[in-house]
This record gives C-alpha cells, structure tokens and sequence, in this order.
C-alpha cells in the first residue's frame, strides 16, 4: 500500500463544476502540500497546510491530522484547471517528500 | 515563476552514457531536492543536499550521484544510462526545516 493514496485517479468535469480532490497518507507529518503539474511538467506549489483550512482564489485545501486526510477543492472549475493535482507530504524525522500518483483533472467547457 | 531553473529541458541519451542534469535554486534557499517521476507516476525521490552535502536519499543506485555548489545551485549525475532512467526529473529548492518547496519545470530525460 503507497504511504500517500489519491482519489480519484482520474476526473472529468463540465465547466462551473465543483471539485473534490483527496489524499491520504499513512505518514507522521507536520504539513501537507498541494502541488498543481501542468502537461509539459512544471509543478507549482498551490498550498502547505498543517491543519484546518487555506483558500486561494477558487482553491480551498482542508486537512484533518488526526484522520490523516486532506481534500482539495476547486469551485466554478474552468478548462484552465485542467491539470494533474499531486499530494504530497513530508515524513517527519525525513528530508524527503512522499507523493501521490496524481488525480487528473480534466475540465470541458 | 518560482526561480527554480533546471536545463536542460529535454536530452536524448543512449543508453549506457552518462548525463548531467543542472538545477538553479530559488535565491536564498540552502536545500535542493531532486526526484525522478516516470510517466504517469508520482515523483519519487532521489536525494536532498543541503549546504553541499547530502542529506537524504531514496531507494535509487550509486549511480545516480550528485553536488551542490557553495551558490545552492547543484547537479544531479547519472552514469550508465538505463532505458528505464526515461523520465521527468524535477529539482526543488526550499529553506531547511521542511518549509515550502519550489519546483523547477523540470528536465525531460529519454535514453534510447
């Protein structure tokens, strides 16, 4: 079983949809990061959250440390959106990152 | 843009050769990590360096080396080139203390 578990794998969506995005993990962590990978390879950095909630414009991330999950929300989604949506964490006592496989996301207008 | 530059941008490589991949860290930051993410897969770590010595390192061979420099720029070397080093390898660049990572657009590795 991967330490960090995405769902769903792979998402379609009209325009205007709202999205939910999830990750578990079966690590100790201080921080969770939501990283956005758009074809070609570039990864952007959307949130690092510890608890509770961050929201940025349309993106709402949530986590839950003792449930051990964190959702990633997108409201009125657009075809811009379109892009993998990758999890991460931090094992505590580690220098390095664990990482989902991804959710891709696509949006149709 | 985060400030994280990586080149190249794609290389071709045959097997069996050798190849320096090349990654500018965000100003400031004195950690850089670098991962391998095959098509498809979640990244995966290879190794951290912080302050010019490796500080981390994942489930990867000897060969797969690399250095950080006194500017936090730093390279990542891989020698005998297999076909299944075909990947995306990405570098990031944060301040110690698992702070926020930026990536770099990352280098398109294909070995034929």
């Amino acid at each position: 079983k991967n330490e960090v578990e995405q769902s769903p794998q792979n998402l379609t969506a009209q325009e205007g949809e709202f999205i939910t995005i999830n990750c578990s993990y079966s690590v100790g962590i201080s921080a969770l990061h939501w990283l956005q990978q758009h074809p070609g390879g570039g990864i952007v950095s959307l949130f690092m959250l510890s608890s509770g909630k961050k929201k940025h414009g349309r993106l709402i991330a949530t986590i839950n440390i003792q449930e051990k999950h964190s959702s990633l929300h997108i409201t009125a989604s657009h075809p811009r959106d379109s892009a993998v949506y990758i999890c991460a964490v931090p094992p505590l006592n580690n220098n390095d990152m664990r990482f989902g496989a991804g959710t891709r996301l696509t949006v149709k207008p | 843009e985060t400030g994280v530059t990586q080149s190249p941008t794609h290389l071709i490589k045959t097997r069996g050769q050798q190849v320096t991949l090349r990654c500018s860290s965000q100003s400031g930051h004195n950690t850089v990590s670098w991962y391998q993410q095959a098509l498809g897969q979640g990244p995966q770590f290879i190794f951290q360096y912080y302050r010019e010595e490796e500080n981390g390192r994942g489930n990867f061979p000897p060969r797969f080396s690399g250095l950080q420099f006194p500017n936090y720029s730093s390279e990542l070397n891989v020698n005998a080139l297999e076909l299944d080093d075909s990947a995306l390898y990405l570098c990031a660049s944060s301040l110690a203390g698992g702070a926020r990572a930026f990536f770099g657009q990352g280098t398109r590795l294909t070995v034929v």
